[in-house]
């Protein structure tokens, strides 16, 4: 079946520090990657996504590249913020026209100043 | 723009009883679906709702069912309450593209606790 698996956590990183926050998946189709972030208090947002192979998705300093020969979709940062603490999700669409975003566990994430 | 609201943000059943959860979905968009999110993990996907009609279900059994109105809002009731459905209940709204899956507008949530 399709499955996301995402590195477990929490993660602590000062502040500036480099993240990686590493993603695999199982798809029987061809699925897009989406990265997905819950900030406290809030709702789930839609931080970048990629549909097809070697598509890299970029969004507030964070990227990560659709990478079908490891199934991988690692979200990457160059220097965190205090203000990047949340819970990542890695997720994807099976197909297209599927109605169902399959999510990982998440990886929660803390910037110490 | 209005975001996707949900109610209530919080509720307490005891098991054996029966809930309804209420999303709006943001503004212009048709298509809402609802997820499970148990404490720790990610999101599940119980249902879609497109055109008033579901529109793909998840591993979830028939007591989970739900309702979608012609102003695109939506309802999800759970009945015969388990202790294991006490999770997170998200709503998430998105226009009709390419069955509307990936890119989803979720609100904050209802947490529902079973006792």
């Amino acid at each position: 079946g399709d499955s996301v698996t995402q590195m477990e956590g929490p993660v602590t990183l000062s502040e500036e520090a480099f993240l990686t926050i590493n993603c695999t998946y199982t798809a029987t189709g061809y699925p897009s990657l989406f990265w997905y972030v819950q900030y406290p208090g809030e709702g789930l947002q839609l931080l970048l996504k990629a549909t097809k192979a070697d598509d890299k998705g970029s969004n507030k300093g964070f990227e990560a590249t659709y990478r079908k020969e490891t199934t991988s979709f690692h979200l990457e940062k160059g220097s965190v913020q205090v203000s990047d603490s949340a819970v990542y999700f890695c997720a994807l669409v099976p197909y297209a026209g599927a109605q169902k975003l399959v999510f990982g566990q998440g990886t929660r994430l803390t910037i110490n100043p | 723009e209005t975001g996707v609201t949900q109610s209530p943000t919080h509720l307490i059943k005891t098991r054996g009883q029966q809930v309804t959860l209420r999303c709006s979905s943001q503004s212009g968009h048709n298509t809402v679906s609802w997820y499970q999110q148990a404490l720790g993990q990610g999101p599940q996907f119980i249902f879609q709702y497109y055109r008033e009609e579901e529109n793909g279900r998840g591993n979830f059994p028939p007591r989970f069912s739900g309702l979608q109105f012609p102003n695109y809002s939506s309802e999800l009731n759970v009945n015969a309450l388990e202790l294991d459905d006490s999770a997170l209940y998200l709503c998430a709204s998105s226009p009709w593209t390419s069955g509307g899956a990936g890119e989803l507008f979720f609100g904050e949530g209802s947490r529902l606790t079973v006792l």
